[in-house]
């Protein structure tokens, strides 16, 4: 079993829709970090939370992190086809030493 | 600027063979990691170090070896490939673990049959 479950793990939408991405976990987690990967690279960086209910916005991305530190999501208000890629969360332990990432969540934008 | 580079890009193994996946970063970042990507998991922590010296086993360490001799480099030894070891691997590196952006290599894809 993965510290830290996704969902949905695929989704598709049209061009101009909203979505939100779930991420949870049973643990604790002293951070929470989203990545984008798309096809044949590695993941990049999106965003960092560190405070529990923090809420984070990057243009039509909300990112917040759970009063508890367990959990977090991703919402994307006007979804387009470059948003196209597969979205990870990661959350770093207490000792920030072991970096978890979570099953990922397949995003599709059809136009 | 080269950031994290991995080689090879692909590689294909035979059952019982070994090989070497190479890391190396040009940021002097401390912590280094080794990831396996494998549909519907996500990422899997295989390996980390936290500089020099220093190597610790993550998730799923089982079959792969790791040492840590500069900071610059972070191998990765498959020492006898197994089918169940096919999957994308990504070396990343970070300032340091806590809360700090991980950057990634372009990833190997290895086939063992």
């Amino acid at each position: 079993t993965q510290l830290l479950e996704q969902s949905p793990q695929f989704l598709s939408i049209q061009e101009g829709e909203n979505l939100t991405v779930y991420c949870n976990s049973s643990s604790v987690f002293s951070s929470l970090q989203w990545y984008r990967q798309e096809p044949g690279e590695g993941p990049v960086l999106l965003v960092t939370v560190v405070t529990g209910g923090e809420v984070k916005k990057l243009k039509r991305l909300t990112f917040q992190f759970g009063d508890a530190r367990k959990d977090s999501s991703l919402h994307i208000t006007a979804a387009q086809p470059g948003d196209t890629g597969l979205y990870l969360c990661a959350g770093a332990t207490n000792t920030g030493n072991q970096f978890y990432f979570g099953t990922g969540t397949s995003l599709t934008v059809i136009p | 600027n080269a950031g994290v580079t991995q080689t090879p890009k692909f590689q294909v193994l035979k059952t019982g063979q070994s090989m070497t996946l190479q890391c190396a970063q040009d940021m002097n970042h401390e912590y280094m990691s080794w990831y396996r990507q494998d549909p519907g998991m996500g990422l899997r922590l295989i390996h980390y170090s936290v500089g020099a010296g220093i190597t610790d086993q993550g998730e799923v360490p089982n079959g792969y070896n790791v040492s840590r001799s500069t900071t610059e480099d972070f191998p990765l030894r498959l020492l006898s490939a197994a089918p169940s070891q096919t999957s994308v691997y990504f070396c990343a590196s970070s300032l340091m673990g806590y809360g700090t952006e991980a950057f990634f290599g372009q990833g190997t894809r290895l086939t063992v049959v």
